[in-house]
């Protein structure tokens, strides 16, 4: 069974750092495209990074709002897949969510983890 | 950045009608058109993909339809589960980009 666990959400200053984990299981995180996407409190889906599988060398992209501050990266002996945001402000609360996507039905994400929700206040 | 717009942003509905949500992309994207089911509180749920196929498990009462820049997500008879925000994607080029939502409630 295919699952994607979050973690790593939590209260941080305007100005701090936090790093998100996604744990995955039921496949190979190599073979696939990942994507973080986020939701602001009340608000609608963005997608703020992508990165592509190992055949494609993890090629990675980001959304201009989040450009030069989150990385993208993976560890493969783990399965897990990493969001590291840094100088955060206090536009990225929200609840920030790794989804898969399945090049075979469209690119569409078929899987998504249950959300991490991250709040930047002081 | 390809803008995707939904119709309408909320709307009544009661259990047994039909619904429609309409959603146009700001250029062509082909049949690369997501739609997806959100509850609150939990991560979105594909619903159909590639414009018109339905995802399995989803049931038969939800439809899609559409290319180019205009499309459809349809619901047959609604039931009381299906009250919840939808919205629409599109994947034909990155950034994958997401309609504002549609909001269908009692």
């Amino acid at each position: 069974e295919v699952q994607l666990v979050e973690s790593g959400g939590g209260l941080v200053q305007p100005g701090g750092s936090l790093r998100l984990s996604c744990a995955a299981s039921g496949f190979i995180l190599s073979d696939q495209y990942m994507d973080w996407v986020r939701q602001a409190p009340g608000k609608g889906l963005e997608c703020i990074g992508r990165t592509r599988d190992k055949a494609n060398n993890y090629i990675t992209e980001y959304a201009a709002s989040v450009q030069g501050r989150f990385t993208i990266s993976r560890d493969d002996s783990k399965n897990i897949l990493y969001l590291q945001m840094n100088s955060l402000k206090t536009e990225d609360t929200a609840v920030y969510y790794c989804a898969r996507e399945e090049p075979r039905q469209g690119w569409n994400f078929d899987y998504w983890g249950q959300g991490s929700l991250v709040t930047v206040s002081s | 950045d390809i803008q995707m717009t939904q119709s309408p942003s909320s709307l009544s509905a009661s259990v047994g009608d039909r619904v429609t949500i309409t959603c146009r992309a700001s250029q062509s994207i082909s049949t690369y058109l997501n739609w997806y089911q959100q509850k609150p509180g939990k991560a979105p749920k594909v619903l159909i993909f590639a414009a018109s196929s339905l995802r399995s498990g989803v049931p038969s009462r939800f439809s899609g339809s559409g290319s180019g820049t205009d499309f459809n997500l349809a619901i047959s008879s609604l039931q009381p589960e299906d009250f919840a925000t939808y919205y629409c994607q599109q994947t034909y080029r990155t950034p994958r980009t997401f309609g504002q939502g549609t909001k269908v409630e009692i």
